[in-house]
């Protein structure tokens, strides 16, 4: 069975603060694939980035960047100099060749980010 | 390119009446699932379609149905609603085929209240 869990439910910063969002994974399949979603107050779920399984180098994209620890089955999310834009709920998600295309989400972070 | 457009975007039905949404997905992809999200279960897995064919069903029970068609355009029909049928529905597109870890994207929802 799958697993994403997402133990910080609610993170409230002041605007240019910088956040991490933590993502803990559990998976059998050796070859997976992770996820982050973001979804603004408008409902509709924003594709973020991927990852796989065989990549653990880091990614950074702008002001977010992105952490994948095999060792400790995470894939924790940072936004650097936060914005108020940023204020959303954030989600991490699993898929497996062994599932299919199915995502396995983890239970959301509710980012607030404060003027 | 146009994104997934999901129709209608809100609805109120009553108990026990049926409902039909529907799904374009993203022109050239041929993948097509389905999620439910609630405040108390999170973003759960219904179904995936590819190629006018389930791949793949989530733990929800048979009054939850769907299909596919030629054109990639999916639909799901909930029978004999219960009041825990009210949530956002998301429909998701992805290009790849089953199993290979391709972003999904996702449509703006049909959020269903039942009465």
């Amino acid at each position: 069975a799958q697993k994403v869990t997402q133990a910080q439910t609610e993170i409230s910063v002041v605007e240019k603060e910088d956040v991490t969002l933590d993502c803990v994974y559990e998976t059998r399949d050796t070859t997976y694939y992770l996820f982050w979603y973001k979804q603004p107050p408008s409902g509709e779920l924003v594709f973020l980035i991927r990852r796989n399984s065989f990549d653990e180098q880091n990614e950074i994209s702008g002001r977010y960047s992105w952490n994948f620890q095999k060792s400790t089955s995470s894939f924790n999310f940072t936004i650097t100099a936060s914005q108020v834009v940023d204020s959303a709920v954030y989600f991490c998600a699993l898929s497996s060749t062994g599932a299919g295309n199915m995502l396995t989400f983890g239970g959301g972070t509710r980012l607030m980010v404060k003027p | 390119k146009a994104g997934v457009t999901q129709t209608p975007r809100y609805l109120i039905k009553t108990r026990g009446q049926q409902v039909t949404l529907s799904c374009s997905p993203i022109s050239g992809h041929r993948s097509v699932s389905w999620y439910q999200q609630t405040p108390g279960q999170g973003l759960q897995f219904l179904f995936e379609y590819f190629s006018e064919t389930q791949r793949n069903k989530g733990n929800f029970p048979g009054r939850f149905s769907g299909r596919q068609f030629s054109n990639s355009r999916s639909e799901m029909n909930v029978s004999t609603l219960e009041l825990g049928d009210s949530a956002l529905y998301l429909c998701a597109s992805s290009l790849g085929a089953h199993g290979k870890g391709y972003e999904q994207y996702f449509g703006p929802g049909t959020r269903l209240t039942v009465t």
